[in-house]
């Protein structure tokens, strides 16, 4: 079984800021994890994802995130905040086979302060 | 061309009537899944069909229905609806979706007055 631990439902950083979401993970087997964002009315977008491999990974509109099984923890990050990063910020989990659910955590909403 | 397309975009309607919500992807994928947003943005997976195979099947009333004509097409039948039925339905597809993640649709809002 998998579960998603995001902490702070809501998150706000001045523009040009570092923004840094958190997720911690559960899972009986080796995981695959997932960001996704949802802007306001929109359906989702995967951010990012890490699979196998290097731990660190990059993705879209300057994000990444790092594997660290010892923490248990996929946290997101940005250098620097911009206005169009204003969403809904959301880590899910997966086994590593199969079609198995990906399970989602409860999202984090991110404001930028101007 | 969307890859992952829902109708209707919004929904209202009585409690006690039943409504459909169709889902069309043009990604080839083979799995197609339901998922419920509620209000407070919390997803909930309802249903999964792999190749028009019904693989994933949460606890959901029985009358939510799910149907697929071809691993192209998932529909969400409900019938005799209710007020806590309100919320969003996102459709999504995938190919081996535990490696590449999944596609969404833009997401029905159903509300039931």
């Amino acid at each position: 079984a998998q579960s998603v631990t995001q902490l702070g439902s809501h998150v706000s950083v001045s523009e040009g800021a570092l923004v840094l979401l958190r997720c911690n993970y559960s899972s009986s087997v080796p995981p695959y994890l997932f960001w996704y964002v949802q802007y306001p009315n929109q359906g989702l977008q995967l951010l990012l994802k890490y699979t196998t491999g290097a731990t660190l990974v990059k993705g879209i509109n300057g994000f990444e995130a790092e594997f660290k099984k010892s923490e248990t923890s996929f946290h997101l990050t940005k250098p620097s905040a911009h206005m169009s990063d204003a969403a809904e910020y959301f880590c899910a989990v997966s086994p590593n086979f199969g079609n198995e659910k990906l399970t989602f955590g409860t999202g984090t909403r991110l404001t930028i302060i101007p | 061309d969307t890859a992952v397309s829902q109708t209707p975009k919004y929904l209202v309607t009585q409690m006690g009537n039943d409504k459909s919500i169709k889902c069309e992807q043009n990604l080839g994928h083979d799995t197609m899944y339901w998922y419920k947003q509620d209000s407070k943005k919390f997803l909930k997976i309802m249903f999964s069909y792999n190749n028009k195979e019904l693989i994933i099947n949460e606890t959901v009333p029985n009358r939510f229905s799910p149907k697929s004509p071809d691993k192209a097409h998932l529909n969400l039948h409900i019938n005799s609806l209710e007020l806590g039925d309100s919320a969003v339905y996102f459709c999504a597809s995938s190919q081996e979706g535990y490696r590449y993640g999944y596609t969404f649709g833009s997401g029905t809002r159903l509300t039931v007055v």
